[in-house]
């Protein structure tokens, strides 16, 4: 079945660019997203691309996408102690509202 | 409400006994899903359901988690005889099926403690 994998932690340091990958098996997908949850909140949705994509860009966000290699990555610039939460990659989209999940990755900034 | 909404927040319950979360998801979304997170073991899917179809089961861990929804709207997890590794936080989100950008929505989740 459609399966969503991204390591589990990562650590930088504050001001680094961090990159967080995921790879997922569904070719059909037609939205790749990242969810961010923080300490002790819910999940929620952080931004997302669309397969025909290849690019987004958001501020300190960047979204990159190989459809080819089924590989997802999200860079976050200039990384802050704010920016320390759980990040899930998640594979969906279409009528059925399917939505597959990673497990998530932490992400800890040091100072 | 606005958002989707689960109850309770915390439940602490003696091991053996049987449970009730409940999920109150966004009004006119057709999908909901629940998941569970545990330390250290990310998020797992539980069941989904879709409209008047039959749900998916298939991340259900055994015969004592059950789940149903009432009218399309409200959920219920039920976990019987609950053992200690049931302990974890359950999530709920909704989606608004029939869209081609499926942004899912999440409750802030019940903290279930097996004691």
């Amino acid at each position: 079945g459609e399966d969503v994998e991204q390591s589990l932690f990562l650590s930088v340091r504050e001001g680094d660019s961090s990159v967080i990958n995921c790879t997922y098996t569904d070719s059909s997908s037609t939205y790749l997203y990242w969810y961010k949850q923080e300490p002790g909140a819910g999940l929620q949705l952080l931004t997302y691309i669309f397969s025909n994509m290849d690019m987004k860009q958001d501020q300190r966000l960047t979204v990159l996408l190989n459809k080819k290699d089924k590989h997802l990555s999200l860079r976050i610039a200039d990384t802050q102690t704010g920016d320390s939460a759980i990040y899930f990659c998640a594979e969906g989209g279409g009528s059925q509202g399917n939505l597959i999940f990673g497990k998530g990755t932490k992400l800890s900034v040091k100072p | 409400g606005a958002g989707v909404s689960q109850s309770p927040s915390n439940k602490v319950t003696e091991k053996g006994k049987d449970v009730e979360l409940r999920c109150d998801p966004i009004s006119g979304h057709t999908a909901l899903y629940w998941y569970r997170q545990s330390l250290g073991q990310g998020l797992e899917f539980l069941i989904y359901f879709q409209g008047n179809s039959a749900p998916d089961k298939s991340g259900l861990p055994s015969d004592r988690f059950s789940a149903e929804r009432t009218g399309g709207s409200v959920s219920t997890l039920t976990i019987q005889r609950t053992q200690q590794e049931d302990s974890a936080v359950y999530l709920c989100a909704s989606i608004k099926a029939g869209q081609q950008n499926t942004e899912a929505f999440f409750g802030q989740g019940t903290r279930l403690t097996v004691v």
